[in-house]
């Protein structure tokens, strides 16, 4: 498998419980912000975005929120099943130029 | 349709040599960006090609080139490999320009420098 990082920041969950991945971004004139899931051997996935404009945005079982003020943003994942064990990275841009991924959290599910 | 492909999916070089990687978007989309994903620095930003032109770029040394061609796929050159070239080197595509474009990215080429 995939081995994205030596040393991530790594969360651990029950199988049916809710997780919350947290993100800082570097940037304050971010204003454009994307979550990816990255399953070991394959390339990050799509999940869910967010423009600086909104502070809450909701997809099929993922919520992402926005806090500008401290430049935190979170991913919420409702009912963690298994398949839901991924690294999970933040990216943020500005002025559509390019992605700056964050580190990365390891999502582990405990049956 | 057909995700984005990557060739090859693995790939052993030395030191000194070169290597050519090959990204195919998924048909119609029009940009391609490349990434290098190591597990100290992460996912970093190569380029971004569209309409066989380099858009954006990355901070990497001039060792790092690429194209595109008139269908879109996309080729990345890295000249006089170092070990630290050593990576997963990920292509995505979109529709079109941009960071806000939702990029699809492909399975990576795993580089190993010896």
């Amino acid at each position: 498998g995939e081995s994205v990082g030596l040393h991530l920041p790594t969360l651990s969950v029950q199988e049916g419980d809710n997780s919350i991945i947290n993100c800082a971004y570097s940037n304050s004139a971010s204003d454009y912000f994307i979550w990816y899931k990255q399953e070991s051997g394959k390339g990050p996935q799509f999940i869910i975005d967010i423009r600086s404009n909104m502070d809450k945005r909701q997809g099929q079982r993922v919520t992402v929120l926005l806090n500008k003020t401290v430049k935190h943003l979170s991913l919420q994942i409702a009912a963690t099943q298994p398949g839901d064990s991924a690294v999970y990275f933040c990216a943020e841009t500005w002025g559509a130029q390019k992605l700056v991924f964050g580190q990365g959290t390891r999502l582990t599910i405990n049956p | 349709k057909a995700g984005v492909t990557q060739t090859p999916r693995y790939l052993i070089k030395t030191r000194g040599q070169q290597v050519t990687l090959s990204c195919s978007p998924i048909s119609g989309h029009r940009s391609v960006s490349w990434y290098q994903q190591t597990p100290g620095q992460g996912l970093q930003f190569l380029f971004e090609y569209f309409s066989e032109t380099q858009r954006n770029k990355g901070n990497f040394p001039g060792r790092f080139s690429g194209r595109q061609f008139s269908n879109s796929r996309s080729e990345m050159n890295v000249s006089t490999l170092e070990l630290g070239d050593s990576a997963l080197y990920l292509c995505a595509s979109s529709l079109n320009e941009g960071a806000t474009e939702t990029q699809y990215f492909g399975p990576g080429t795993r580089l190993l420098v010896l």
